[in-house]
């Protein structure tokens, strides 16, 4: 167990309001990762966070912010919901020895 | 567009035989490592081979790195039914922190 735990693990919303996720570690790592998962897309990078206050831009980071405002939180934030943010939303942290990542179980998305 | 690229999209094999998945990437890299997912879950990490590295095992999985053709596979030795899953791997680049994933091989093991 990679003391990874995400929330909500399911919401479904109205286009237009603001969403946002939760990603909690029990580790003190300094990499985490915010991925979405969609059909015939694989998982694609929205944002990460090397530390505190410290973050970066995906692959697809358009339409999302994020904060890491101490080390075991990252928040992922959709100001506004749109339809295309439908999604499986996977956070993960990376380990420190070995550099492989660790996932929490998802956060399935629905924005109507 | 995405870093790596899993090729075969799916692929179905009976129990016993050897599952072989490549996958293709574009830039440097650092290190390129396999993950596994079971159907709504996850991903779990399976193995990680580093740039200087060509050649990797562990248990039934072997992995191998070309990066003069900027290319890997994973191949699953003897496969189980438990082996039914999607299969990524993603890159770990030379200049930034980014974890780039492929879009999977979804493997299929037939009893």
């Amino acid at each position: 167990d990679a003391g990874i735990t995400q929330s909500p693990r399911h919401k479904v919303t109205e286009t237009g309001t603001p969403v946002t996720l939760r990603c909690h570690q029990t580790e003190n790592h300094r990499y985490m990762y915010w991925y979405r998962q969609d059909p015939g897309h694989g998982l694609r990078l929205i944002h990460y966070s090397y530390g505190v206050k410290d973050t970066d831009k995906g692959e697809v980071s358009d339409g999302y912010s994020v904060s890491r405002s101490k080390t075991e939180d990252f928040l992922l934030t959709l100001e506004s919901a749109t339809s295309s943010q439908t999604s499986v939303y996977f956070c993960a942290i990376r380990g420190d020895r070995v550099g492989e990542l660790f996932f929490g179980e998802g956060s399935r998305l629905t924005v109507l | 567009s995405q870093q790596g690229e899993e090729d075969p999209q799916a692929l179905s094999i009976q129990e016993g035989e050897n599952a072989t998945m490549n996958c293709s990437y574009k830039t440097s890299i650092n290190n390129l490592q396999w993950y596994r997912q079971n159907s709504g879950r996850g991903l779990v990490h399976l193995i990680l081979i580093r740039s200087n590295e060509r050649e990797k095992h562990s248990g039934r999985l072997r992995v191998t790195l070309d990066t003069s053709k900027k290319s890997s596979s994973l191949l699953i030795t003897a496969s189980r039914a438990a082996d039914t899953a999607s299969y990524f791997c993603a890159t770990v680049g030379n200049r930034d922190d980014k974890i780039i994933f492929g879009k999977g091989t979804r493997l299929h093991i037939l009893p």
